[in-house]
């Protein structure tokens, strides 16, 4: 299968700050990357869907402006956290695909807590 | 209407039986269908996926899609304590949008 890197695995950040996250496609071009969020016990959730070259489609409720996301290359997107907040506080996990068919391939995830 | 419907489970079997593990879905122009298992603390991985109605089979992995049902399954032959995790059911949409289930969790008994 594809290989899908994601950094950090894990942060901690005091409230107020920004976080960053990098999502890597290593071995094929990904069109197309996904992140999602998921809270303890519950399923993912589709934050926004980011294609290369263009702006971000967001899912209804999630703020773009507080969820920055940018898709420079075939091979890079990255999540911004602004101002983060404890309720913020989650694992955020992005997911790429591409040439490999409908497929979709997952980072290893980055746990997110604010202070 | 949730768009991916799982028993969250949990799902407890004894090694060597077989698992059972069952989804539904409520866009009838969902078009492929996949099953990712996930680890408590880590991100999904892919298992099976399938695209026509009828049965896949990989290994010990049979996934099941019956369209006019709106049902995708996943058995799990000869289970083992490793198989132990959350199974999450995806859909993906037009838009390439990926819908997922909230997971049933397997346990596999000793």
């Amino acid at each position: 299968g594809a290989v899908v890197s994601q950094h950090p695995s894990w942060v901690i950040c005091k409230s107020g700050t920004s976080v960053k996250i990098e999502c890597r496609s290593l071995d094929f071009q990904a069109t197309t990357m996904f992140w999602y969020r998921q809270f303890p016990k519950q399923s993912l959730m589709l934050m926004a869907t980011s294609n290369e070259g263009s702006k971000a489609t967001y899912e209804q409720g999630v703020e773009k402006d507080k969820f920055l996301i940018n898709h420079a290359s075939l091979t890079l997107s990255t999540l911004t956290v602004t101002s983060a907040h404890p309720e913020d506080s989650s694992f955020y996990i992005c997911s790429a695909r591409g040439g490999f068919g409908e497929k979709l391939f997952f980072g290893s995830g980055t746990q997110l807590s604010v202070l | 209407q949730k768009e991916v419907e799982q028993n969250s489970g949990p799902l407890s079997v004894p090694e060597g039986a077989i698992a059972s593990l069952n989804c539904t879905y409520s866009d009838r122009g969902s078009q492929s269908f996949f099953w990712y298992r996930q680890y408590s603390g880590k991100s999904p991985e892919l298992i099976m996926f399938i695209y026509s109605n009828g049965d896949k089979e990989d290994g010990r992995f049979t996934a099941q899609l019956n369209k006019a049902s709106q049902y995708v399954s996943l058995l799990i032959r000869d289970s083992q304590p490793s198989d132990s995790a959350t199974y999450l059911c995806a859909v993906n949409k037009i838009f390439n949008k990926f819908y997922f289930g909230s997971g049933t969790k397997l346990n596999v008994k000793p």
